[in-house]
């Protein structure tokens, strides 16, 4: 069945570190969503992407990056992690035309 | 800027009661309405969604009331049953849903026996 997973599930990490959260999805959808989870915030943008080579910045970008090589992946790079960063992030993933969003299990990040 | 407004952030109803979740949003350009349910250590999945062209949208126990003048639009849920509890939030897009979508704050429902 297709599917879109993230790894690692949890991630603890020390302040400063780069660190890379995953996300693979298998059904061939061209846009593809970073949100971060907090409470009192619910769900907020970093970035998306509607196809390979495209990337675009969300409400809360700073300090996070894309890049999108192929219609599978969307790898979310924490340049410098800071405590600001401690949150549940979510993948998620959409055809154009379909609206529905689906997403990944998200990825617990604690940056000490 | 929050461009959706959801309310309440908790809410506690009995089991068969009618639980109602808010949401108010300021970007005429938004055409694209759906709500997302999640449960604990999940991600959200979307349940029912609805365009302004309709005031109202059911599917099975789950209903959409929209008010496009007042620019609201809630979330009802008839018969409640423990299994709803759950973390519903509402979002908005433009041009039918192929735009990015921009999220309430969430809402945390109980539902007590």
């Amino acid at each position: 069945d297709a599917e879109i997973t993230q790894s690692p599930r949890h991630k603890i990490t020390e302040t400063g570190r780069q660190v890379t959260l995953a996300c693979h999805q298998t059904w061939n959808h061209n846009n593809m969503f970073w949100y971060r989870q907090d409470l009192g915030h619910g769900l907020r943008l970093i970035h998306y992407s509607y196809g390979v080579q495209d990337t675009n910045k969300g409400e809360v970008s700073d300090g996070y990056s894309v890049s999108r090589s192929n219609t599978e992946d969307l790898p979310l790079t924490l340049e410098s992690a800071a405590s600001s960063q401690t949150s549940v992030y979510f993948c998620a993933s959409s055809n154009p035309g379909s609206n529905e969003q689906y997403f990944g299990p998200g990825t617990r990040l604690t940056v000490t | 800027q929050q461009q959706v407004k959801q309310s309440p952030q908790s809410l506690i109803v009995q089991k068969g009661g009618i639980p109602i979740i808010n949401c108010a949003y300021e970007n005429t350009a938004f055409d694209y309405f759906p709500w997302y349910q999640q449960f604990p250590g999940k991600g959200p999945a979307l349940l029912i969604a609805i365009r302004p062209d309709v005031s109202e949208k059911k599917e099975g126990r789950f209903t959409i009331s929209f008010n496009k003048s007042a620019k609201q639009f809630s979330l009802h849920i008839m018969d409640s049953q423990p299994g709803d509890s759950a973390t519903y939030f509402c979002a908005a897009s433009a041009n039918f849903g192929n735009e990015k979508l921009t999220f309430g704050t969430g809402t945390r429902l109980t539902i007590i026996p």
